[in-house]
């Protein structure tokens, strides 16, 4: 079964720091790997995806997360934080015999302090 | 055009009625999802249509949930018998074709759920 632990309920950074999130995963086979987030009163959002291709990903507004299968792990980074990326991050897991089921991880909150 | 669409936004009932929350996915999306969203938790998938029928309903917790899509469109989340443990923001997704090596899956807001 597949499962994400995501290390660090909450993350605080300060504005133009480097903001780094912890994902890893469990699975029997080789999984697909997602990060979210989840602004206010938004819905949930696609920041990114690791399908087996290329092991360093790129998303949207500046994030990125490396695929590291040695050490398990899918983390999520951005060089530099802006007030704006304030929101709760999920990272989740899903291996495509399953239909696109994801599991998620509890989610971590990123504060970014002026 | 439009995105995932849920209603209602907030329901509140009494402990033991019946509800009944709402999506409408993606127009041509053949993949809907139901997850259900605790505080302070991550969503926690519940059912997966694909089409009109029911290809994974592994995470419904008990036969008090019943999920349909009878034209393989809009959906409806049912649930007998509320309790207060059911109180949660039940989200709806939806994808194109339900692969995930080529699929997004776009979530709607949410339904926050609150029983008395």
């Amino acid at each position: 079964a597949q499962s994400v632990t995501q290390l660090g309920s909450h993350v605080s950074v300060s504005e133009g720091a480097l903001v780094l999130l912890r994902c890893n995963y469990s699975s029997s086979v080789p999984p697909y790997l997602f990060w979210y987030v989840q602004y206010p009163n938004q819905g949930l959002q696609l920041l990114l995806k690791y399908t087996s291709a290329a092991t360093l990903v790129k998303g949207i507004n500046g994030f990125e997360a490396e695929f590291k299968k040695s050490e398990t792990s899918f983390h999520l980074t951005k060089p530099s934080a802006h007030m704006s990326d304030a929101a709760e991050y999920f990272c989740a897991v899903s291996v495509n015999n399953q239909g696109g089921k994801l599991i998620f991880g509890q989610g971590t909150e990123l504060s970014v302090k002026p | 055009g439009a995105g995932v669409s849920q209603t209602p936004s907030n329901k509140v009932t009494e402990k033991g009625k019946y509800v009944e929350l709402r999506c409408d996915p993606i127009s041509g999306h053949t993949a809907l999802y139901w997850y259900r969203q605790s505080l302070g938790q991550g969503p926690e998938f519940l059912i997966y249509f694909q089409g009109t029928g029911a290809a994974d309903d592994s995470g419904l917790p008990n036969d008090r949930f019943f999920a349909v899509r009878p034209e393989g469109s809009v959906s409806t989340l049912k649930i007998q018998r509320t309790e207060r443990g059911d109180s949660a923001v039940y989200l709806c997704a939806s994808s194109l074709v339900g692969d995930l090596s080529t699929d997004t899956q776009y979530f709607g807001p949410g339904t926050r759920l609150t029983v008395l």
